[in-house]
């Protein structure tokens, strides 16, 4: 089964700090990576993707994020983080299911709560 | 740009009452998937659908239901409802052959 996997469950950073939310997965054949963002009441938000090519995936609102497939990760960072950042971080990792007819559907880790500090 | 449009927003329930959502996908998307996310939790994989067709199940309990509609949209009809059945229901649309999943602002349901 494939799956991703977020082993903290807050981060906390100072602003004007780097920060980064770790990600790693666990995937047959090629990870089709992404992540996304959810505010307090909110939806969910995409930042960005890994498909294919670059390592480095440059996303929305200044994230970014480095596909490493020897260390099976996928950490986001940003190298500057504003108090406007604080919210919860989902990893997913696109999975093919065998169920039915089959389909390509999102499984998501368990998320990590950003809070930037003043 | 076009998004995801859920409804409704929010609802209330009572115990055993039923429950439709109603999920409206960007146009030309063709694959709608249902998610659930508890108090807490990440969210859980529903049922999706393809080209009108049920593509998938995951977690969804035997008191729910959903199709699509020739017009694409798709309804999640949940009956019986259960105090556990209270969370975040999120749809999801994508065309076939791209990657990118886009999701609605979601439906917050309370059993009470």
């Amino acid at each position: 089964a494939q799956s991703v996997a977020q082993p903290e469950d807050q981060v906390n950073v100072a602003e004007g700090n780097p920060l980064t939310v770790k990600c790693t997965y666990s995937v047959s054949g090629n990870p089709y990576l992404f992540w996304y963002v959810q505010y307090p009441n909110r939806g969910l938000q995409f930042l960005l993707k890994y498909i294919t090519g670059d390592n480095l995936v440059k996303g929305s609102y200044g994230f970014e994020a480095e596909f490493n497939k020897s260390q099976t990760s996928f950490h986001l960072k940003k190298p500057s983080a504003l108090v406007s950042d604080s919210a919860l971080y989902f990893c997913a990792v696109r999975a093919f299911s065998y169920s039915g007819a089959g389909s390509y559907q999102l499984t998501f880790g368990k998320g990590t709560k950003l809070s930037v500090i003043p | 740009a076009a998004g995801v449009i859920q409804s409704p927003r929010h609802l209330i329930k009572e115990k055993r009452e039923t429950a439709t959502l109603k999920c409206y996908p960007i146009p030309r998307h063709d694959t709608v998937y249902w998610y659930q996310q508890g108090p807490g939790q990440d969210p859980q994989f529903l049922i999706s659908f393809y080209e009108k067709m049920q593509s998938d199940k995951g977690s969804i309990p035997d008191r729910f239901s959903a199709q699509q509609f020739s017009d694409y949209h798709s309804e999640l009809n949940m009956s019986s409802l259960e105090l556990g059945d209270s969370a975040l229901y999120f749809c999801a649309s994508r065309r076939q052959a791209n990657y990118g999943y886009t999701f609605g602002s979601g439906t917050r349901l309370t059993v009470v």
